[in-house]
Order: structure tokens, then sequence, then C-alpha cells
């Protein structure tokens, strides 16, 4: 069955470590997406990535990298200087970046004490 | 930034009623709308699409678009207590360099009571 997989599904940081959530996709879709939820509210776009090696900075992607070495791949990786990083992270793809409807992964839930 | 504007609820309705559930957007020049249904703790998952006014049916799902007044609702009829979740609309940028990515509202919570 195609879809995305993100791993893992909770994870535990110290506040000051790095940390890298994985998203893998078997759609073959061109577009990928990284969206942070809290809770009550929406979902906030942090990076985008049309094609492999382009990835491109959302709403709020201070604290965060991103890259796009396959088309399957968009690991996130949330920096030390994410401020509040302790959230619902979800990764996403759509055949294109023009007006597609969304699939998405499970989520990783991530807690930094 | 675009914005799109939810009632973030909760909205509690009877089982077998019909739910209706709001949403605004400031782009004007949208053109995709979308819902999605989010149970706790879980992903959001699709419902229905529309990019035409007027309505469109699925199932017990009618999405009803009107751009004059930049309003998308989803009713729900025949509610069961299994919708039961938060409802996500989403609106398609329609220009500048935010072009076809999505701008979710911040949802609206539906609770169907037996």
């Amino acid at each position: 069955d195609g879809g995305i997989t993100q791993s893992p599904k909770y994870l535990f940081r110290k506040e000051g470590q790095n940390v890298t959530l994985s998203c893998e996709q078997n759609l073959n879709h061109d577009a990928m997406y990284w969206y942070r939820q809290d809770p009550g509210q929406g979902l906030r776009l942090i990076y985008y990535s049309q094609i492999v090696n382009d990835f491109q900075k959302g709403d709020i992607a201070e604290g965060y990298s991103v890259s796009r070495e396959k088309k399957e791949s968009f690991p996130l990786t949330v920096t030390s200087a994410q401020k509040n990083p302790t959230a619902f992270y979800l990764c996403a793809s759509s055949p294109s970046i023009m007006d597609s409807p969304l699939h998405f992964g499970n989520g990783t839930r991530l807690t930094v004490t | 930034q675009k914005e799109v504007e939810q009632n973030s609820g909760p909205l509690s309705v009877p089982e077998g009623a019909i739910a209706s559930l709001n949403c605004t957007y400031s782009d004007r020049g949208s053109q995709s709308f979308f819902w999605y249904r989010q149970y706790s703790g879980k992903s959001p998952e699709l419902i229905m699409f529309i990019y035409s006014n007027g309505d469109k049916e699925d199932g017990r799902f009618t999405a009803q678009l009107n751009k004059a007044s930049q309003y998308v609702s989803l009713l729900i009829r025949d509610s069961q207590p299994s919708d039961s979740a938060t409802y996500l609309c989403a609106v398609a940028n329609a220009g500048g360099t935010s072009y076809g990515k999505l701008t979710f509202g911040q949802g609206t919570i539906l609770t169907v009571h037996p």
C-alpha cells in the first residue's frame, strides 16, 4: 500500500539537543511538506519541497532544517535554536505544489524537557 | 499573511442532526478548498475538496462554496458519534510566493452526542 511513514511516533529529547524526524513516502509524489500542530491550533507550515535538492521555508522555519536528497525522503531536524519545539509534527505529500490535496503521515509527537 | 478563520467550537449536535461547519478566508483569489477531519491524536484525513461555487455532495457530506462572500462550509447530515472530531478547513493560496500552498484554519471541534 502506498503511503507516508513517519518515525518515530513519540520522541523525547533534552533541551539543547538536535533531533531528526523521519518522513518517507512511496506515493511517487513530487511535493513534500512539514507542518507543526500545537494544541487547539491549526497546522503551520515549516518547510516544503517541490523537487529533489530544492526546498523552501514556510511560515515558521526558524530553528528547523530539512534536506531532500531523494524523492521519497524529507527528514526534518529540530535544532536547539527552536525555542518551543514540543509539538505534533506532521509530514505530508502531494502530486504537485499546486492546489493538490495533501496526504499526511501519522505524525511524530516530540516532547522536549 | 493569508488567513483562514473557523469557529473553534466546540459544536455539539445530537445524533441524526445536521452539523454545519463554517470557514471564511481572506485571499480573494483562492480557487481550491479542502476539508480535513482529524481525530484526537491522529493525523488529518481528507474528506472533501471543492473548486467551484455551489454545492458538492459526497455521501453524508456536502461542501458549499461562495467565492463572492469568501465563505466555505461543510454540512454533515445524519450525524453519528463517529463524526466527533476536529474539522480543518484549508485554502490554497492564490498568488505570490505562497501560490498553491494550503493555509489551514484552527479547526472546529464537533461533538455528536447520542
